[in-house]
Order: structure tokens, then sequence, then C-alpha cells
């Protein structure tokens, strides 16, 4: 499974866009990039997941550019509940079993 | 929803005693995971289980076993519960294989005294 860096944190302000950057330069040909929120005292929720290009959903938004070396997870207008540690994932969307959670990027939204 | 529950959200044991913390899945998932959480180093994979008494480890199997007798259920067993052991263990669950959309429960946080 490809290696991910990502921010360890970031602050943010309410109501403002967020963006996440993560890292994956040995990312393979069959690998996707998914991107996991953790709250305090929870498991991770599944975000978002993409290939190429761009994916929304009602949480949020993944842009992948063309060499898919990076990915960059945008949460529109955050709020003070966005507060949570996000993780990237890169790895086959089959096959392997393996997941490899990262030490995630802490964002902390202030009012 | 998916549900995923784990038996205890706390729990206190001492060093050296034998520990399960159990994991129940309710959609029918092939697909189960035990993991720990320590503070800057992430969610660790301990083993996982892709069918009924199948297991493979996982990146930290060391001092743990693990148990899937049937489908919706995945203990992890601690045979002689160390001080190191002290963690949040959660388990996950999921349809498919691979990084994809994996569903956790609430957490354990065990301490070993």
């Amino acid at each position: 499974l490809a290696k991910t860096t990502q921010p360890i944190s970031m602050d943010s302000y309410e109501g403002q866009e967020v963006n996440i950057t993560c890292s994956h330069n040995n990312i393979a040909t069959n690998d996707y990039i998914t991107w996991y929120q953790q709250f305090p005292s929870q498991g991770p929720r599944f975000i978002i997941q993409g290939y190429k290009t761009k994916v929304t959903n009602e949480v949020a938004s993944l842009f992948i550019p063309a060499d898919r070396k990076s990915s960059t997870l945008s949460l529109p207008r955050v709020s003070l509940s966005d507060t949570a540690v996000y993780y990237c994932l890169v790895g086959e969307s089959t096959g392997g079993f393996k997941t490899i959670f990262g030490a995630g990027t802490r964002l902390f939204v202030k009012a | 929803d998916v549900k995923v529950t784990q038996s205890s959200r706390y729990l206190v044991k001492r060093t050296g005693e034998k520990v399960f913390l159990e994991c129940v899945q309710d959609m029918d998932h092939e697909n189960m995971f035990w993991y720990r959480q320590d503070p800057g180093l992430g969610l660790r994979l301990i083993y996982f289980s892709y069918d009924v008494k199948m297991k493979e480890k996982g990146d930290i199997p060391e001092g743990y076993s693990v148990s899937r007798e049937k489908k919706e259920r995945f203990s992890l067993i601690l045979e002689s519960a160390s001080t190191n052991q002290t963690s949040m263990y959660l388990c996950a669950s999921s349809l498919l294989a691979g990084v994809r959309e994996q569903y956790f429960g609430p957490g354990t946080r065990l301490t070993v005294t």
C-alpha cells in the first residue's frame, strides 16, 4: 500500500473552506484514494473515495490531479462540528485487505 | 444503517489476565478488522478476517489472537495482557475487500494495570 503524508494539524474558522492535502508519491495504477473522518471517542467514518479528477458528495469534494501523486479533500463552509481527525488512505479498491491509517490531520474549527 | 457494536466502551484489566474483546456487525459483511489506536500513531491493523474461521495477521499481531466462529462476530483475545496493550481498540467490518468503505464500532478503551 502506498505511504501517505498529510499535515499533522490545521486550524480554521467557521464558514471557511478547508483544504487538506495528502501526498502519495508511490501510488499504484490500481490504487484508489479514500478519506475518513474521526470524531473524539468514535470510530472513523468513511467520507469519500476517488480515482482521478474530482468527486463530490454531500459532505466533501475530492480533487485528484492527473499524476495522482497527491489529493485534496475540500470541506466547504466548515462548522464547529467538523472538528475531527481526517485520514487519507491509498490502496487497491479490491483484492487487498490491509488498510493503512496514518496519524491523520487534526482539524480544529474555531468560532 | 450498518451497525458495529463492541462489547464494552471501557475496560480495566490487570497484567497477565486473559482479555476478550467482542465485536458484532449486523450487515452480513464478509470482512472484519481489529485495530488499535494510540496517540500520534493513527490506527494500526492487528488482525482481519475475510470469512468465517479465516484470519490474517495485520501489522501488529504479536500478543493478540482472534476468533471468528460466526460471520457476524469477531473476537480479539489478549492471551496475557500487558501494560503496553493499554489502548483504544476499534473493530470494523466491510462488504468488499481492499481500501473500501469500512464501518467502525465505537471502540473499547482498555487499560491494563
